[in-house]
């Protein structure tokens, strides 16, 4: 089944930058389906960081646009997270996930986030 | 604050319906983007429950369903049993002046009691 793996350090120290990735097993990530990040600080909601698509068109949160640069390897069947600047604020549970999507007019109508990994935590501190 | 709003916490007695609204606004679910749904058990990542409105994920039992109505949405939850005790977020998209893209609810906890 397709199953979805993070990786990356757990601890980042502040202004430094965080680099994660996510390797796709079980399906190509060459295929007609969107790869993201999805973020969750401890005890609170869910953030939508950004999505690739295999083409390495991406779209990003517009509040963290200036921060973010999401990649893609096809070789590998993996994608990547870079987030510079880092803060306390952004001390969260990091997800990458599958999603399906539409692009209309420039926008990207998202259907569900359909598979999740588990998730890994990141602290930042000193 | 999320830009979808919902109900920090509900609760119910096993067997009975619950209701988990989210209410957004003209730039979201007012706007005719589609709701999705996800539970989260305690410790692990979201899953979903329901996509496009009304449309329940492999697997998901049919006393969970959607249903969506101007600017905003609801996940009804019938016959409840102890594992249902979660947090549920509603997810649809944002199109605003300021930029757009995927929004959540800021999660409702589920009580059995």
């Amino acid at each position: 089944q397709v199953q979805l793996q993070e990786s990356g350090p757990g601890l980042v120290k502040p202004s430094e930058t965080l680099s994660l990735t996510c390797t796709v097993s079980g399906y190509s990530i060459n295929s007609a389906y969107y790869w993201g990040w999805i973020r969750q600080p401890p005890g609170k909601g869910l953030e939508w960081i950004g999505s690739i698509y295999h083409s390495g068109s991406t779209y990003y949160n517009p509040s963290l646009k200036s921060r973010v640069s999401i990649s893609v390897d096809t070789s590998k069947n993996q994608f990547s997270l870079t987030l510079t600047s880092m803060t306390a604020a952004d001390a969260a549970v990091y997800y990458c996930v599958r999603h399906s999507a539409v692009v209309w007019f420039g926008d990207l109508l998202f259907g569900g986030f359909d598979i999740w990994g588990q998730g890994t935590m990141v602290t930042v501190s000193s | 604050q999320s830009v979808l709003t919902q109900p920090p916490s509900v609760s119910g007695a096993p067997g009975q319906t619950v209701t988990i609204s989210c209410t957004g606004s003209s730039s979201n679910i007012g706007a005719n983007y589609d709701v999705h749904w996800y539970q989260q058990l305690p410790g692990t990542a979201p899953k979903l429950l329901i996509y496009g409105n009304n449309n329940r994920a492999s697997g998901v039992p049919d006393r969970f369903s959607g249903s969506k109505s101007g600017t905003s949405a609801s996940l009804d939850i019938t016959g409840l049993q102890a594992d249902d005790e979660a947090d549920y977020y509603c997810q649809s998209y944002d199109s605003s002046v300021s930029g757009s893209g995927a929004v959540f609810g800021g999660g409702t906890k589920l009580t059995v009691l």
